[in-house]
């Protein structure tokens, strides 16, 4: 399975877009990019995933690059719920396991 | 849609007893269902993979005499862990994963071993 490389913090004011960058440079052809957030002793929670094209749901849009070797988790107004550590995640091919790295901390401010 | 559910929530036992985890896919049918361990300020760290009817599958260094899986249905897994110790203390989270294939995560189980 493909590794992901994230930043490991970041910050963003209230009411602005997170921009989350992902690296994920040995991605093969038919694996896709999984994006999960945690908050606080819960659960993970799925974002959204893609495969090539880009991607928007009623949560966040997925910024896929044209080679796929990095992508872009963006939230458009970011609210203080959306603190949280959020993970790229490459998933695919027969494994199928999701391999979790540290992700990367939000902290939204107001 | 897509709600997975997990019971107890949190659970406090003496060492040396089991306990049981319930994992339940609500509105989905769940082919495959996971089992993750997650320490305090660490990662998810997968465990096994149940499919239903069949055998779990265990990570390396995870002992499935300790930590016994049963995926009866499409809609149930079990974790059950044996004769606790305080070193099994963690959050325990599972998830299932039907069609289409994304995984869906339930809350978590806080287990603490006294």
């Amino acid at each position: 399975d493909a590794k992901t490389t994230q930043p490991t913090s970041m910050d963003c004011a209230e009411g602005r877009a997170a921009n989350l960058p992902c690296n994920h440079s040995t991605i093969s052809g038919n694996e896709y990019v999984y994006w999960y957030r945690q908050i606080h002793s819960q659960g993970p929670q799925y974002i959204i995933h893609g495969l090539k094209n880009n991607e928007t749901n009623e949560m966040a849009s997925l910024i896929i690059t044209e080679d796929r070797k990095s992508s872009t988790l963006i939230l458009p107004h970011a609210t203080l719920r959306d603190t949280a550590v959020y993970y790229c995640i490459v998933e695919g091919g027969n494994n199928r396991k999701l391999i979790w790295g540290l992700g990367t901390s939000l902290a939204v401010n107001p | 849609g897509a709600v997975v559910s997990q019971h107890p929530s949190w659970v406090i036992c003496k060492s040396g007893t089991s306990v049981k985890i319930e994992c339940r896919s609500l509105d989905f049918q769940a082919t495959t269902m996971f089992w993750y361990r997650q320490f305090p300020k660490q990662s998810l760290m997968l465990m096994a993979t149940s499919n239903e009817g069949s055998k779990a599958t265990y990570e390396q260094g995870v002992e499935k005499d300790k930590f016994l899986i049963n995926h009866a249905s499409l809609t149930l897994s079990t974790l059950t862990v044996t004769s606790a110790h305080p070193e099994d203390s963690s959050f325990y989270i599972c998830s299932a994963r039907g069609a289409p294939e994304t995984q869906y995560f339930g809350p978590g189980t806080r287990l603490l071993v006294l």
